[in-house]
C-alpha cells in the first residue's frame, strides 16, 4: 500500500529564511505527486503538482518542488518565506489509473515576522 | 464560483445517534471523496465515488456509509457515532487523476 511520510511536523522560521519541507512516498511505481496548503481557518488548497515532465515544478506564491525518483522524494521549497506562509502543508500521492489520493501527516509552518 | 459546499460546518450529535453530513459540488466532477481528519493527523480516505461506482477503503468502519444520488450531491451517514468518530470530515472532488482534488471547508463533528 502507498504511504507518504513528512518527517518535519513543526517548522519555525523567520521571515526571509529559506524553506524546505520533506516528503517521501513508499510506492515504487509511477506516481502523481501533490502539495496542498491549509491556511488558518481555510480549507485545503492545491499548491502544486507533478505528474510528468520536468521534475522541478513551480506552484503558486513562489513555491516549487522537486521530484527525485531515486529518492522517492518530492520536497517543497521556497527561497524566502513570508509571514503569510504560516500554514499547514500536506504532501499527497496517487497512482496513475486510480483516483485515490493518500496524504502525509502534514507539516505546520510558523513564520515569525 | 464553482466550489465544494459542505453542510453543516459544525455538527453536534449524541453518542449512538445517527447523523448525516452533506456535500454538494458545482464543479461537475466525476469523482467525490469523503476524508476523515483528526487533529495533527493526515486526512484519511473513507471512500470515493467515480460517478456512481462506490469504492470503500478496506479499513473504513461499517458504521460509515455513503450515498451519491446524483453528480452534484454526496452524503456521509454515520449510523452509530462513537466518541472516536469526532473529527473533521472533508468532502472533495476530482476531475482527473492528475488534476488534484478540490476540498470543501469540512464539517467538524462533535460527539457528546
Amino acid at each position: 500500500a502507498q504511504s507518504v511520510s513528512q518527517h518535519n511536523h513543526h517548522v519555525i522560521l523567520s521571515e526571509a529564511a529559506s524553506l524546505e519541507l520533506g516528503c517521501n512516498y513508499s510506492y515504487g511505481g509511477t506516481v502523481n505527486l501533490f502539495w496542498y496548503v491549509q491556511y488558518p481557518g481555510q480549507h485545503l488548497q492545491l499548491l502544486l503538482k507533478y505528474f510528468s515532465g520536468d521534475p522541478l515544478v513551480k506552484g503558486i506564491k513562489g513555491f516549487e518542488a522537486e521530484f527525485i525518483k531515486s529518492k522517492f522524494s518530492f520536497n517543497l521549497r521556497k527561497p524566502s518565506v513570508q509571514w503569510s506562509d504560516t500554514a499547514e502543508y500536506f504532501c499527497a500521492v496517487n497512482s496513475p489509473g486510480t483516483y485515490k489520493y493518500i496524504f502525509g501527516t502534514g507539516t505546520r509552518l510558523k513564520v515569525l515576522a | 464560483d464553482a466550489m465544494v459546499i459542505q453542510n453543516p460546518r459544525y455538527q453536534v450529535t449524541q453518542f449512538g445517534k445517527p447523523v448525516t453530513l452533506s456535500c454538494s459540488q458545482t464543479l461537475n466532477h466525476n469523482v467525490m471523496y469523503w476524508y476523515q481528519q483528526k487533529s495533527s493527523q493526515a486526512p484519511k480516505l473513507l471512500f470515493h465515488y467515480y460517478d456512481k461506482d462506490f469504492n470503500n477503503e478496506a479499513d473504513t468502519p461499517d458504521n460509515f456509509q455513503s450515498r451519491r444520488p446524483n453528480t452534484s450531491f454526496c452524503f456521509l451517514d454515520i449510523r452509530s457515532p462513537g466518541l472516536g468518530d469526532a473529527a473533521m470530515y472533508l468532502c472533495a472532488t476530482s476531475r482527473a487523476e492528475t488534476s488534484g482534488i478540490y476540498f470543501g471547508p469540512g464539517t467538524r463533528l462533535t460527539v457528546t
